[in-house]
């Protein structure tokens, strides 16, 4: 199993207010990445990055940043979180590009 | 966007039966993944395929690329109740994106 951890798992939050989704790997992977998912649906990259200081959108337009200081750590902000945003947001890696991607146990939203 | 689509949508089936789901695209790809999906989870990879043909098995799961490598193929042998989930393909093309099925649910029933 991938080690890649997310957190928190759930969270339920009012309109307007800033959220940061957390996401590491103890991998080393440079890759990693941000999917969107409504329940039980495909799921959409919002956001990518191929290492330290590089990110990158998806094909899913979000409202959302993300940040890659450290290798191991990509979180995905919210400036002023909406209903819109109610969705189950997961991270993955992997280990290069078109190798298989890793996913952690994501982070159910809901905005109020 | 790109899209994959995968079918069934829903499968109800019955403790030892077979199953077999599919995943179609309209464009090339180089890279076809299976993955399931547990309810509050994230998806966790089952089998990776790299050629076109390329038939691979892990346990009673066996997946296969399509010669066109426009579609690739899943089949369950022998059902157990713990297979129940969401199966999702996922196809990459010639960029490192990965392009996800609609998912096929899978309910087994003892």
């Amino acid at each position: 199993e991938a080690d890649i951890y997310q957190t928190p798992r759930y969270l339920v939050i009012g309109t307007g207010k800033k959220i940061t989704l957390e996401c590491s790997q103890t991998m080393g992977h440079d890759k990693m990445y941000w999917y969107q998912q409504d329940p039980g649906m495909e799921l959409h990259l919002i956001h990518y990055s191929y290492g330290v200081n590089s990110t990158e959108k998806g094909d899913l337009s979000s409202e959302s940043t993300v940040s890659r200081i450290r290798t191991e750590h990509f979180p995905l902000t919210l400036e002023s979180a909406r209903p819109s945003h109610t969705s189950q947001y997961l991270c993955a890696s992997s280990v290069g590009i078109n190798q298989p991607q890793h996913f952690g146990d994501g982070t159910r939203l809901s905005i109020l | 966007g790109q899209q994959l689509n995968q079918s069934p949508q829903s499968m109800f089936i019955q403790e030892g039966e077979d199953v077999s789901m599919n995943c179609t695209s309209s464009s090339i790809f180089n890279t076809w993944l299976w993955y399931k999906q547990d309810p509050g989870e994230g998806p966790v990879l089952l089998i990776a395929l790299y050629k076109a043909g390329e038939l691979t098995s892990n346990g009673r799961l066996t997946a296969q690329f399509g010669i066109t490598r426009k579609d690739s193929f899943l089949n369950i042998s022998a059902s157990i109740p713990s297979d129940v989930g969401i199966y999702f393909c996922a196809g990459r093309g010639n960029t490192d994106k990965l392009i996800f099925g609609t998912g096929t649910r899978l309910q087994v029933f003892p």
